[in-house]
């Protein structure tokens, strides 16, 4: 089946560009992750969604970060004024069930899409 | 942070196991351990998680030591595929959803 799709999967943007960036869960998933790994580094938390709820944003970078997720489903990441250190993969994930890991006796994994790289040039 | 603590690389030879360890020593009483791991240019991928008891399935084995402060992967016959960063993770249990990935461990199978 689909699993997570992301585009782009190159973004260039120059520096003070705005850009978007697309994440198509698996269908019917109720939760959905922003993460961003910079080069050599391991994946870091951005954002957090629970159907078209906000519930954690507490690792976005600064303000410059926005996201959303309107209707449950498609989610967009938002990167306004973009500067050279926000240059990473961005990875989204979504996972069936209200967060992920070990619920009530049952284990629902994060299901990751392949990542879009930005580049600030 | 990351609760975990991991060796930045290993080596293992095509066919051979390979055991990644890790250290968690915070852990708290219902915390799992989890795994994943990424193979270059993609995301993450769920491996293999446990509590307490020893676990197996298609990918892997994971064995949790007694007093639950240290674990390990086995590949038992790794392949060239199993090239990868193995990430071990603590599930935060503080309220978030997130998962708390450290640097890993590059594994690199040789042929």
């Amino acid at each position: 089946g689909a699993g997570v799709s992301q585009s782009p999967r190159y973004k260039v943007a120059k520096r003070g560009q705005d850009v978007a960036l697309r994440c198509d869960p698996i269908s019917g998933h109720v939760s959905l992750f922003w993460y961003q790994q910079a080069l050599g580094q391991g994946p870091e938390f951005l954002t957090y969604f629970q159907n078209e709820a906000q519930l954690d944003k507490s690792g976005l970078p600064s303000d410059r970060f926005f996201a959303e997720r309107p209707e449950g489903s498609v989610s967009t990441l938002k990167i306004q004024r973009t500067q050279q250190e926000d240059s990473a993969v961005y990875l989204c994930a979504s996972s069936p069930m209200p967060g992920s890991g070990v619920a009530g006796g049952v284990f629902y994994e994060q299901y990751f899409g392949p990542g879009t790289r930005l580049t600030v040039t | 942070d990351a609760k975990t603590t991991q060796p930045t690389s290993m080596d293992c030879a095509e066919g051979r196991a390979a055991n990644l360890p890790c250290n968690h020593s915070t852990i708290s009483g219902n915390e799992y351990v989890y795994w994943y791991r990424q193979i270059h240019s993609q995301g993450p991928q769920y491996i293999i998680h446990g509590l307490k008891n020893n676990e197996t399935n298609e990918m892997a084995s994971l064995i949790i030591t007694e007093d639950r402060k240290s674990s390990t992967l086995i590949l038992p016959h790794a392949t060239l595929r199993d090239t990868a960063v193995y990430y071990c993770i603590v599930r935060d249990q503080g309220g978030s959803e997130k998962l708390v990935f450290g640097k890993g461990t590059k594994l690199t199978v040789n042929p």
